[in-house]
């Protein structure tokens, strides 16, 4: 089981700023990190999932690095709407396919 | 094409009952998976499943057990509730490493 660590707990930006946070892990025994969004009332809905060192996924405006050597992976959001209120989930998988989810990150954009 | 669906949606239990909760998936994903999320902890592991008829424990198995009798169920029981496992439960499949999440079943112990 990982010790998965993200920051920070909350956030709250303007609609329009450009945000990110962070996700930390141990950097041995890695196989994969997967970031999900999850709003309230709803199921956890997988945004990227990456397993190279340096890998950079993208989906709108929405992006994520991956730096398997020292154990991080940052979230970047440009441009952050009202709609991307939510908490961002990231997760490191082993070798076994088992996530260990983080806390997750609470994201609010005031319009 | 459902994806993954839990039963119950909601359920309230008194100290001592027993209850088993349903996940299904018409994805043919040979990973199943349970959940707990608690507030400020995120999802923890209470017991996964490879394939139809194997099961493993995960982070947090202690009070639950579970039987993945079809490849398309997997189920999660409490024989003896207690109010430590009011929680909302999610349970997930996946095919390779992304895992597909169910909407979930609010459990709460009295």
């Amino acid at each position: 089981i990982l010790n998965v660590e993200q920051s920070p707990q909350s956030l709250h930006v303007q609609e329009g700023d450009s945000t990110n946070f962070t996700c930390s892990f141990p950097s041995s025994n890695f196989y994969a990190l997967h970031w999900y969004r999850w709003e309230t009332a709803k199921s956890p809905e997988a945004l990227f999932v990456m397993t190279l060192n340096g890998d950079e996924k993208k989906k709108g405006r929405i992006s994520a690095t991956l730096n398997t050597k020292e154990g991080y992976s940052y979230l970047y959001i440009k441009g952050s709407q009202p709609e991307d209120s939510a908490t961002y989930l990231c997760a490191a998988s082993g070798s076994a396919r088992q996530l260990t989810f983080g806390s997750g990150t609470q994201l609010t954009v005031l319009p | 094409n459902a994806g993954v669906t839990q039963t119950p949606k909601f359920r309230v239990l008194k100290t001592g009952q027993s209850m088993t909760l349903l996940c299904a998936q018409d994805m043919n994903h040979e990973y199943m998976y349970w959940y707990r999320q608690d507030p400020g902890m995120g999802l923890r592991l209470i017991h996964y499943s490879v394939g139809e008829g194997t099961t493993a424990k995960g982070e947090v198995p202690d009070g639950y057990n579970v039987s993945r009798l079809k490849k398309q169920n997997f189920l999660l029981g409490l024989e003896s509730a207690a109010p430590s496992q009011t929680s909302v439960y999610f349970c997930a499949s996946s095919v390779g490493h992304e895992q597909y999440f169910g909407p979930g079943t609010r459990l709460t112990v009295t």
